[in-house]
């Protein structure tokens, strides 16, 4: 089993909807969660950086944890064109700062 | 805040020659630093982590006497890669983490690499 699993399926929503995406993962030990936005040919972006359980809002984006399910999750809302991006997840945690990467969703919004 | 550069953005090179590849945070002191390598459409692989003043530590299956790391100071880190082959052809992205969060890491730009 990976240690963090995310399902890479391009995923195509309408401008305004509100995208969702979620990653897995098996190792306990984590407990910094990330999302990082990454646009073609660039170095991913952090987004979003959690400390163990809970939810984080800015502005359209929310970030949850559920620690006890090994589960987070992105929503961003009022979803605009210039949000089409890869959005990876990615996680550290048990004494060491290495960052363990979800393979990364393709999002496409439509105008 | 948290900016961290790659210099060149992209560079052609002929098979046998090296390529040097620079990585600076721009506004905060980068205690660790991490190169990644990226294919198209996949997720970004661990090459090294580099703590400054110290030896790298390589990820299993990528060979120290290729890809060169240096990180002589605490905004700077380089990579490079030695005797390129158009198997090296990739993209190859740093990242630094500095002591006020030492598990956010901020991605440079990247760096594309063509090798002929």
């Amino acid at each position: 089993q990976k240690e963090v699993e995310q399902d890479p399926g391009p995923l195509s929503v309408p401008e305004g909807a509100i995208v969702s995406l979620n990653c897995t993962y098996s190792n306990s030990a984590f407990q910094y969660f990330m999302w990082y936005r990454q646009y073609s040919r660039k170095g991913p972006e952090l987004l979003m950086y959690t400390y163990s359980s809970g939810n984080k809002e800015d502005g359209r984006f929310t970030a949850q944890v559920d620690k006890s399910s090994k589960y987070i999750s992105l929503f961003i809302r009022d979803s605009q064109p210039s949000d089409s991006a890869t959005y990876l997840c990615a996680m550290s945690g048990g004494g060491n700062n290495r960052l363990a990467f979800g393979k990364g969703n393709q999002v496409v919004v439509i105008p | 805040g948290a900016v961290v550069s790659q210099h060149p953005s992209w560079v052609i090179c002929k098979s046998g020659t090296s390529v040097k590849i620079e990585c600076r945070s721009l506004d905060f002191q980068a205690t660790t630093m991490f190169w990644y390598r990226q294919f198209p459409k996949q997720s970004l692989m661990l090459m090294a982590t580099s703590n400054e003043g110290s030896k790298a530590t390589y990820e299993q299956g990528v060979e120290k006497d290729k890809f060169l790391i240096n990180h002589a100071s605490l905004t700077l880190s380089t990579l490079t890669v030695t005797s390129a082959h158009p198997e090296d052809s990739s993209f190859y992205i740093c990242s630094a983490s500095g002591l006020a969060g030492l598990n956010e890491q901020f991605f440079g730009p990247g760096t594309r690499l063509t090798v002929l």
